[in-house]
Protein backbone atom coordinates (compact mmCIF):
# COMPACT_ATOMS: atom_id res chain seq x y z
CA UNK A 1 0.00 0.00 0.00
CA UNK A 2 1.38 3.40 -1.13
CA UNK A 3 2.43 5.75 2.01
CA UNK A 4 3.07 9.15 2.55
CA UNK A 5 3.99 9.75 6.33
CA UNK A 6 4.33 12.30 8.33
CA UNK A 7 6.34 12.88 11.63
CA UNK A 8 3.25 13.85 13.96
CA UNK A 9 0.11 14.68 13.60
CA UNK A 10 -0.26 17.17 16.41
CA UNK A 11 2.86 19.27 17.59
CA UNK A 12 2.58 22.64 19.33
CA UNK A 13 5.37 24.76 20.34
CA UNK A 14 6.55 27.90 21.16
CA UNK A 15 7.12 31.66 19.48
CA UNK A 16 10.67 31.84 18.55
CA UNK A 17 11.21 27.97 18.59
CA UNK A 18 12.69 26.36 15.54
CA UNK A 19 10.58 23.59 14.28
CA UNK A 20 11.19 20.45 12.14
CA UNK A 21 8.08 19.00 9.85
CA UNK A 22 9.31 15.43 8.21
CA UNK A 23 7.89 13.67 5.75
CA UNK A 24 8.69 9.88 4.37
CA UNK A 25 7.41 8.64 0.87
CA UNK A 26 7.86 5.02 -0.08
CA UNK A 27 7.12 5.37 -3.95
CA UNK A 28 10.46 6.13 -5.31
CA UNK A 29 8.09 9.53 -6.32
CA UNK A 30 10.69 11.91 -7.79
CA UNK A 31 7.96 15.32 -6.70
CA UNK A 32 7.67 16.10 -3.34
CA UNK A 33 5.26 18.64 -1.87
CA UNK A 34 4.24 20.93 1.60
CA UNK A 35 1.18 22.83 1.88
CA UNK A 36 -0.63 24.41 4.74
CA UNK A 37 -4.28 24.31 4.86
CA UNK A 38 -6.05 26.76 6.74
CA UNK A 39 -9.87 27.30 6.82
CA UNK A 40 -11.43 29.32 3.97
CA UNK A 41 -7.91 29.39 1.92
CA UNK A 42 -7.88 25.87 0.78
CA UNK A 43 -4.31 24.38 0.87
CA UNK A 44 -1.30 26.75 -0.34
CA UNK A 45 1.81 25.49 -1.72
CA UNK A 46 5.56 26.78 0.15
CA UNK A 47 7.78 24.46 -1.14
CA UNK A 48 8.42 21.72 -3.66
CA UNK A 49 11.14 19.78 -4.87
CA UNK A 50 11.69 17.33 -7.77
CA UNK A 51 14.59 15.60 -7.19
CA UNK A 52 17.49 15.93 -4.31
CA UNK A 53 18.66 18.49 -2.98
CA UNK A 54 16.45 20.53 -5.34
CA UNK A 55 14.13 23.04 -4.04
CA UNK A 56 11.49 25.37 -5.68
CA UNK A 57 9.58 27.79 -3.40
CA UNK A 58 5.96 28.09 -3.83
CA UNK A 59 3.61 30.94 -3.38
CA UNK A 60 3.99 31.01 0.19
CA UNK A 61 7.77 30.13 1.39
CA UNK A 62 8.16 33.25 3.37
CA UNK A 63 9.41 32.12 6.76
CA UNK A 64 9.76 28.62 5.81
CA UNK A 65 13.05 26.48 4.71
CA UNK A 66 13.32 22.98 3.27
CA UNK A 67 15.29 20.16 2.91
CA UNK A 68 15.79 17.24 0.88
CA UNK A 69 18.76 14.90 1.45
CA UNK A 70 17.58 11.76 0.56
CA UNK A 71 14.93 10.83 -1.87
CA UNK A 72 12.09 9.21 0.19
CA UNK A 73 12.53 12.36 2.68
CA UNK A 74 11.31 16.26 2.32
CA UNK A 75 11.56 18.26 5.58
CA UNK A 76 9.45 21.70 6.53
CA UNK A 77 11.77 23.91 8.75
CA UNK A 78 10.05 26.90 10.36
CA UNK A 79 13.49 28.64 11.89
CA UNK A 80 11.77 30.88 14.41
CA UNK A 81 8.13 30.14 14.59
CA UNK A 82 5.33 32.47 15.11
CA UNK A 83 1.70 32.39 16.03
CA UNK A 84 1.12 33.02 12.31
CA UNK A 85 2.18 29.54 11.23
CA UNK A 86 -0.40 27.66 13.19
CA UNK A 87 -1.68 25.65 10.27
CA UNK A 88 -2.46 22.29 9.30
CA UNK A 89 1.05 21.04 7.14
CA UNK A 90 0.36 18.16 4.24
CA UNK A 91 2.89 16.74 2.56
CA UNK A 92 2.38 15.04 -0.74
CA UNK A 93 4.44 13.09 -3.30
CA UNK A 94 4.05 12.81 -6.90
CA UNK A 95 5.86 10.70 -9.97
CA UNK A 96 7.12 12.84 -12.80
CA UNK A 97 5.02 13.81 -15.30
CA UNK A 98 2.95 11.81 -17.81
CA UNK A 99 0.50 12.36 -20.25
CA UNK A 100 -0.63 9.03 -18.69
CA UNK A 101 -4.73 9.30 -17.83
CA UNK A 102 -4.76 9.94 -14.23
CA UNK A 103 -1.34 9.85 -13.77
CA UNK A 104 0.36 12.51 -11.86
CA UNK A 105 -1.74 12.71 -8.85
CA UNK A 106 -0.16 13.56 -5.61
CA UNK A 107 -0.42 11.72 -2.81
CA UNK A 108 -1.18 13.03 0.62
CA UNK A 109 0.22 12.15 4.03
CA UNK A 110 -2.15 12.42 7.21
CA UNK A 111 -1.53 16.17 8.05
CA UNK A 112 0.63 17.72 10.92
CA UNK A 113 -1.55 20.21 13.05
CA UNK A 114 1.04 22.75 14.56
CA UNK A 115 0.12 24.98 17.32
CA UNK A 116 2.82 27.63 17.92
CA UNK A 117 2.07 29.31 21.35
CA UNK B 1 -2.45 34.04 -12.29
CA UNK B 2 -4.37 31.04 -11.86
CA UNK B 3 -6.99 30.49 -9.99
CA UNK B 4 -9.56 28.34 -8.27
CA UNK B 5 -13.12 29.65 -7.01
CA UNK B 6 -15.39 27.25 -5.32
CA UNK B 7 -17.86 29.57 -4.10
CA UNK B 8 -19.78 27.00 -2.29
CA UNK B 9 -18.64 26.99 1.56
CA UNK B 10 -20.81 24.29 3.09
CA UNK B 11 -23.66 21.85 1.56
CA UNK B 12 -26.03 19.67 4.14
CA UNK B 13 -28.25 17.55 2.41
CA UNK B 14 -30.09 14.53 3.02
CA UNK B 15 -29.54 11.34 2.06
CA UNK B 16 -30.03 10.02 -1.12
CA UNK B 17 -30.40 13.63 -2.66
CA UNK B 18 -28.11 14.55 -5.51
CA UNK B 19 -25.37 17.30 -4.91
CA UNK B 20 -23.29 19.22 -7.03
CA UNK B 21 -20.12 20.82 -6.20
CA UNK B 22 -19.26 24.01 -8.28
CA UNK B 23 -16.04 24.68 -9.10
CA UNK B 24 -14.28 27.88 -11.38
CA UNK B 25 -11.30 28.56 -12.77
CA UNK B 26 -9.26 31.16 -14.21
CA UNK B 27 -6.04 30.26 -16.59
CA UNK B 28 -3.66 31.33 -18.76
CA UNK B 29 -2.62 28.41 -20.20
CA UNK B 30 -3.91 26.18 -23.63
CA UNK B 31 -2.86 22.96 -21.45
CA UNK B 32 -3.99 22.91 -17.94
CA UNK B 33 -5.18 19.62 -15.90
CA UNK B 34 -7.92 19.82 -13.27
CA UNK B 35 -8.34 17.98 -9.99
CA UNK B 36 -10.97 16.64 -7.81
CA UNK B 37 -9.93 15.16 -4.37
CA UNK B 38 -11.84 14.60 -0.93
CA UNK B 39 -10.35 15.31 2.83
CA UNK B 40 -12.94 12.77 4.99
CA UNK B 41 -12.57 13.38 8.79
CA UNK B 42 -9.20 11.58 9.02
CA UNK B 43 -7.68 14.10 7.06
CA UNK B 44 -5.81 12.76 4.67
CA UNK B 45 -6.66 14.13 0.98
CA UNK B 46 -7.68 11.50 -1.43
CA UNK B 47 -7.32 11.53 -5.57
CA UNK B 48 -11.18 10.89 -7.08
CA UNK B 49 -9.83 12.60 -10.83
CA UNK B 50 -7.95 14.43 -12.96
CA UNK B 51 -9.10 16.09 -16.18
CA UNK B 52 -6.13 17.48 -19.19
CA UNK B 53 -8.10 20.72 -21.05
CA UNK B 54 -7.87 18.77 -24.49
CA UNK B 55 -10.37 16.10 -22.74
CA UNK B 56 -14.39 17.81 -22.10
CA UNK B 57 -16.03 15.14 -22.02
CA UNK B 58 -17.55 13.91 -18.58
CA UNK B 59 -16.88 11.23 -16.71
CA UNK B 60 -18.61 8.96 -14.64
CA UNK B 61 -17.61 6.49 -11.74
CA UNK B 62 -20.20 5.07 -10.01
CA UNK B 63 -22.28 7.43 -7.90
CA UNK B 64 -19.96 9.86 -8.74
CA UNK B 65 -19.70 12.03 -12.45
CA UNK B 66 -17.61 15.20 -13.67
CA UNK B 67 -18.72 17.92 -15.99
CA UNK B 68 -16.15 19.90 -17.68
CA UNK B 69 -17.14 23.11 -19.48
CA UNK B 70 -14.34 25.35 -21.05
CA UNK B 71 -16.57 27.37 -22.47
CA UNK B 72 -17.53 28.45 -18.79
CA UNK B 73 -14.15 27.30 -16.77
CA UNK B 74 -16.17 25.03 -15.16
CA UNK B 75 -15.36 21.54 -13.46
CA UNK B 76 -18.73 20.29 -11.61
CA UNK B 77 -18.90 17.53 -9.56
CA UNK B 78 -21.89 15.60 -8.82
CA UNK B 79 -23.07 12.96 -6.05
CA UNK B 80 -26.22 10.86 -7.19
CA UNK B 81 -28.11 9.17 -4.39
CA UNK B 82 -25.32 10.81 -1.32
CA UNK B 83 -24.63 8.59 1.62
CA UNK B 84 -23.44 9.62 4.80
CA UNK B 85 -19.97 8.43 4.03
CA UNK B 86 -19.83 11.11 1.32
CA UNK B 87 -19.15 13.50 3.93
CA UNK B 88 -16.13 15.50 3.46
CA UNK B 89 -14.43 18.50 2.46
CA UNK B 90 -13.92 18.67 -1.45
CA UNK B 91 -11.44 20.31 -2.93
CA UNK B 92 -10.94 21.50 -6.99
CA UNK B 93 -7.41 22.04 -8.02
CA UNK B 94 -5.76 23.23 -11.24
CA UNK B 95 -2.20 21.94 -12.30
CA UNK B 96 0.37 24.77 -13.23
CA UNK B 97 3.25 24.35 -15.38
CA UNK B 98 5.93 22.85 -13.44
CA UNK B 99 9.86 22.57 -13.23
CA UNK B 100 11.04 19.62 -14.24
CA UNK B 101 8.27 17.27 -14.08
CA UNK B 102 6.85 18.55 -11.21
CA UNK B 103 3.11 19.68 -11.58
CA UNK B 104 2.36 22.44 -9.09
CA UNK B 105 -1.14 22.56 -7.93
CA UNK B 106 -3.64 25.61 -7.03
CA UNK B 107 -6.19 24.56 -5.00
CA UNK B 108 -9.95 26.09 -4.29
CA UNK B 109 -10.90 26.92 -0.97
CA UNK B 110 -12.98 23.63 -0.35
CA UNK B 111 -16.15 22.76 0.00
CA UNK B 112 -17.88 21.09 3.09
CA UNK B 113 -20.48 18.53 2.31
CA UNK B 114 -22.25 17.24 5.36
CA UNK B 115 -24.40 14.22 4.49
CA UNK B 116 -27.48 14.30 6.96
CA UNK B 117 -29.21 9.92 7.91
Amino acid sequence: DVKVTQSSRYLVKRTGEKVFLECVQDMDHENMFWYRQDPGLGLRLIYFSYDVKMKEKGDIPEGYSVSREKKERFSLILESASTNQTSMYLCASSPWFSEQPNHNEQFFGPGTRLTVL
Amino acid sequence: AQKVTQAQTEISVVEKEDVTLDCVYETRDTTYYLFWYKQPPSGELVFLIRRNSFDEQNEISGRYSWNFQKSTSSFNFTITASQVVDSAVYFCALSEAGIQGAQKLVFGQGTRLTINP
